[in-house]
């Protein structure tokens, strides 16, 4: 079956260090992105890649890294720069192209909590 | 910039009894309105969707539309089961552009159905 799978689905951090989420699809969708999720605060955009070996920043971009070199895959790197890094991660995929039937696929998450 | 503004939760109903959760947005021109749901520990799923004024998106049994006048999108459903237990987000997608992954969520809304 086709989806998006993350990896950890837990993850425990000490000040200092940096983690990195990985972030694999079997959808054949050209874009990815990454969503941080706080309680009561819905999802912010991290970072987002239309094409393979191209990102771009999104909202809260600010500690963390990203590549794509791959076309399934997109890694995310919490760095120690992140202040406040303990949150829910989503990953996401979708077809390229604007399109109304175009819709974000999401995996099931990782948790990091920060020691 | 664009914003969503969903009612405030948690919001607690007894099974059967009617669900409405308010959602209103703020965006330049006609965005798309999606609402997702996220079960306990999972990541966020597609529920229902709609992409130009007065389109009716509806799924297992839950409805919203597309309202330009109010700028509004309200989740619907008739009769709710203690399964409908999670936490429901709306969302919009710009017009245009390059912008079609990039979503803009409200805060979500805890919903709880007891038996």
């Amino acid at each position: 079956d086709g989806g998006i799978t993350q990896s950890p689905k837990y993850l425990f951090r000490k000040e200092g260090q940096n983690v990195t989420l990985s972030c694999e699809q079997n959808l054949n969708h050209d874009a990815m992105y990454w969503y941080r999720q706080d309680p009561g605060q819905g999802l912010r955009l991290i970072y987002y890649s239309q094409i393979v070996n191209d990102f771009q920043k999104g909202d809260i971009a600010e500690g963390y890294s990203v590549s794509r070199e791959k076309k399934e895959s997109f890694p995310l790197t919490v760095t120690s720069a992140q202040k406040n890094p303990t949150a829910f991660y989503l990953c996401a995929s979708s077809m390229a192209g604007y399109s109304g039937a175009n819709v974000l696929t999401f995996g099931a998450g990782s948790r990091l909590t920060v020691l | 910039g664009d914003s969503v503004t969903q009612m405030e939760g948690p919001v607690t109903l007894s099974e059967e009894a009617f669900l409405t959760i308010n959602c209103t947005y703020t965006a330049t021109g006609y965005p798309s309105l999606f609402w997702y749901v996220q079960y306990p520990g999972e990541g966020l799923q597609l529920l229902l969707k709609a992409t130009k004024a007065d389109d009716k998106g509806s799924n297992k049994g839950f409805e919203a539309t597309y309202r330009k006048e109010t700028t509004s999108f309200h989740l619907e459903k008739g009769s709710v089961q203690v399964s409908d237990s999670a936490v429901y987000f709306c969302a919009l997608r710009p017009p245009g552009g390059t912008s079609y992954g990039k979503l803009t969520f409200g805060q979500g809304t805890i919903l709880t159905v007891h038996p």
